[in-house]
């Protein structure tokens, strides 16, 4: 059973960096698919941040990729989101999950975010 | 950037009806990246539907997907008491912008 799990500070500071891991077990993220990190503010909608293969290719929402970065470990079969100059418009509950063909199959319980000084 | 609308933006049911929950796409989507998803309170959205009418694993069938181009539909048959949750749906062909729509909250009535 794929499980994958988010960590991280849930408080950030505005204009610091926010930064969250995700860890996968029961899949070796070098077997393949794409992993991504998605966000949802409270009371609101799903917001796609960026996905990332195993090899280090990345794809970035275009109104994020100026702040986002993402990155694989697979000898520690875990990838990271940062999220740099945040304010509070970026609090949010943040998801990681594996990206398929066959849609977005497994999703991490979800860890709050919350961008206050 | 692909723009999914969802109509509508909240449907009030009861337990038995049928649902007709709308996707539309300010252009063309490939059928084969189109992806429905369930939320409820505090939890994950989870996988109904991939590929537009496919049913992920563990769906039950009262759940169908349907559609091609740029309209979108996902149909649940018979209405359970679990179901009455948030949907979205997912455009995921179109590298690099993954979008969701807005989502339709389905209520009891």
């Amino acid at each position: 059973q794929v499980q994958l799990q988010e960590s991280g500070p849930g408080l950030v500071k505005p204009s610091e960096t926010l930064s969250l891991t995700c860890a996968v077990s029961g899949y070796s993220i070098s077997s393949g698919y794409y992993w991504g990190w998605i966000r949802q503010p409270p009371g609101k909608g799903l917001e796609w941040i960026g996905s990332i293969y195993h090899s280090g290719s990345t794809y970035y929402n275009p109104s994020l990729k100026s702040r986002v970065t993402i990155s694989v470990d697979t000898s520690k079969n875990q990838f990271s989101l940062k999220l740099s100059s945040v304010t509070a418009a970026d609090t949010a509950v943040y998801y990681c999950a594996r990206v398929a063909v066959a849609g977005t199959d497994y999703w991490g319980q979800g860890t709050l975010v919350t961008v206050s000084s | 950037e692909i723009v999914l609308t969802q109509s509508p933006g909240t449907l009030s049911l009861s337990p038995g009806e049928r649902a007709t929950l709308s996707c539309r796409a300010s252009q063309s989507v490939s059928s084969s990246y189109l992806a429905w998803y369930q939320q409820k309170p505090g939890q994950a959205p989870r996988l109904l539907i991939y590929g537009a009418s496919s049913r992920a694993t563990g769906i039950p069938d009262r759940f169908s997907g349907s559609g091609s181009g740029t309209d979108f539909t996902l149909t649940i048959s018979r209405l359970e008491p679990e179901d009455f949750a948030v949907y979205y749906c997912q455009q995921y062909g179109s590298s690099p912008a993954i979008t969701f729509g807005q989502g339709t909250r389905l209520e009891i009535k």
